[in-house]
């Protein structure tokens, strides 16, 4: 079972910044946060991961609480191409089991 | 660098027919993972492997799913015979060691209609 909860889904302007928020209120100490995202008709494809620290890549920011209760992908300038299901998954160390909740269908509008 | 492969890309059955898929993972990745994931859902894990043994294969429904990857390089799923509810697009996906914090990097995947 997922143990996230994320919105069905979301709207953004073109150039805007999309802030897709996930709830991992019962993460353990352990356990790291993922981000993935699926494009239509293809495989997730990695974005970005991070334990309690905020990370960021050429791809994306994430944000994660202090408490770690809770996190937010930032796609810092939206483009349609990054209309996509995007994932919030929380893995312990050293278990690969990704358990993949519904996502949020992120649709990037002109 | 080439990705993971898997083919075919879309196969049509009907049920208690049987059907395989394979998957060429990247080179050098000594994981291999296969996963189902049902229309409007996440990708469910179905097994892992690590170079030619089987890690977790505890979500596999081994009274009609099999895969093997009997070189630890491509790998083969195969379900024998189809239900309806098999419908569904099966990922597959690799990682370099399966250890710790790695990347797991998918394929296309193959989606299967069971008629």
């Amino acid at each position: 079972d997922a143990k996230t909860t994320q919105p069905t889904s979301m709207d953004c302007a073109e150039g805007r910044a999309a802030n897709l928020p996930c709830n991992h209120s019962t993460i353990s100490g352990n356990e790291y946060v993922y981000w993935y995202r699926q494009i239509h008709s293809q495989g997730p494809q990695y974005i970005i991961h991070g334990l309690k620290n905020n990370e960021t890549n050429e791809m994306a920011s994430l944000i994660i609480t202090e408490d770690r209760k809770s996190s937010t992908l930032i796609l810092p300038h939206a483009t349609l191409r990054d209309t996509a299901v995007y994932y919030c998954i929380v893995r312990p160390y050293r278990d690969n089991d990704m358990r993949f909740g519904a996502g949020t269908r992120l649709t990037v509008k002109p | 660098e080439a990705g993971v492969a898997q083919s075919p890309r879309y196969k049509i059955i009907e049920k208690r027919q049987s059907v395989a898929f394979w998957c060429n993972p990247i080179s050098g990745h000594a994981t291999l993972y296969w996963y189902q994931q049902i229309l409007g859902q996440g990708p469910k894990l179905l097994i892992q492997f690590q170079n030619n043994g089987v890690v977790d294969d505890s979500q596999l429904p081994k009274d009609r799913f099999s895969a093997e990857r009997l070189k630890g390089v491509d790998s083969t799923l195969k379900i024998q015979p189809a239900k309806l509810e098999d419908s569904a697009v099966y990922l597959c996906a690799s990682s370099l060691e399966g250890t710790g914090q790695e990347t797991q990097y998918f394929g296309p995947g193959t989606r299967l209609l069971v008629l």
